[in-house]
């Protein structure tokens, strides 16, 4: 397994801003992921980041809206750029370890866009 | 990826398992049955996953029928803090992506 922590755990944002979140896993992981979770909704991949090369995004999501860095193997970044009280979510980002496709998932970021 | 049928909500009585069905009839050969689940406000929690045998672990069993169209999970003796949205997710495993479903609300009762 992995533990994960996620920054900020919440934020209230005005619209225009924008918004980082970090990632931070304790171990070394190939695969991280992003997803976002809309109230009372289920989770929606968002973008696979691997060490070493771009982020690819799912459809419906851009590189100018939620660029994501992945700098090295423990620590990823999601910004959410130009927000608007839609991108009112939760944010959550998961690794995959051991190879056997299984995620361990951080508790999230708690997103309020005003 | 195959998709996954699963009820919406199931209760269930403390200290009782509790059986939560999945089907995934379109499911591939080289695609395995995940199972996780979310607390209220948390971030999903890995619980099972399996190809074709059934599987336990110190969490629940995974019950896989033989042509692999359906699963269940079992939670052999279910808390309230078992209650969550449970969810059952057919992927290929390692380096691809889990789409989520609805998933079920699992209540447990006093």
């Amino acid at each position: 397994s992995a533990v994960i922590s996620q920054k900020p755990s919440r934020d209230i944002c005005q619209r225009g801003t924008s918004l980082t979140i970090q990632c931070q896993v304790d171990s070394q992981v190939t695969m991280m992921f992003w997803y976002r979770q809309q109230p009372g909704q289920s989770l929606t991949l968002i973008a696979t980041a691997n060490q070493g090369s771009e982020a690819t995004y799912e459809s419906g999501f851009v590189i100018d809206k939620f660029p994501i860095s992945r700098p090295n193997l423990t620590f990823s970044t999601l910004t959410v750029s130009n927000m608007s009280p839609e991108d009112s979510s939760i944010y959550l980002c998961s690794v995959e370890t051991s190879g056997t496709g299984t995620q361990y998932f951080g508790p999230g970021t708690r997103l309020l866009v005003l | 990826d195959a998709k996954t049928t699963q009820p919406p909500s199931m209760d269930c009585a403390e200290g009782r398992a509790a059986n939560l069905p999945c089907n995934h009839s379109t499911i591939s050969g080289n695609e395995y049955v995940y199972w996780y689940r979310q607390i209220h406000s948390q971030g999903p929690q890995y619980i099972i996953h399996g190809l074709k045998n059934n599987e336990t672990n110190e969490m629940a069993s995974l019950i896989i029928t033989e042509d692999r169209k359906s699963s269940t999970l079992i939670l052999p003796h279910a808390t309230l803090r078992d209650t969550a949205v449970y969810y059952c997710i057919v992927s290929r495993g390692s380096n691809y992506k889990l789409t989520f479903g609805k998933g079920t609300l699992l209540t447990v009762n006093p």
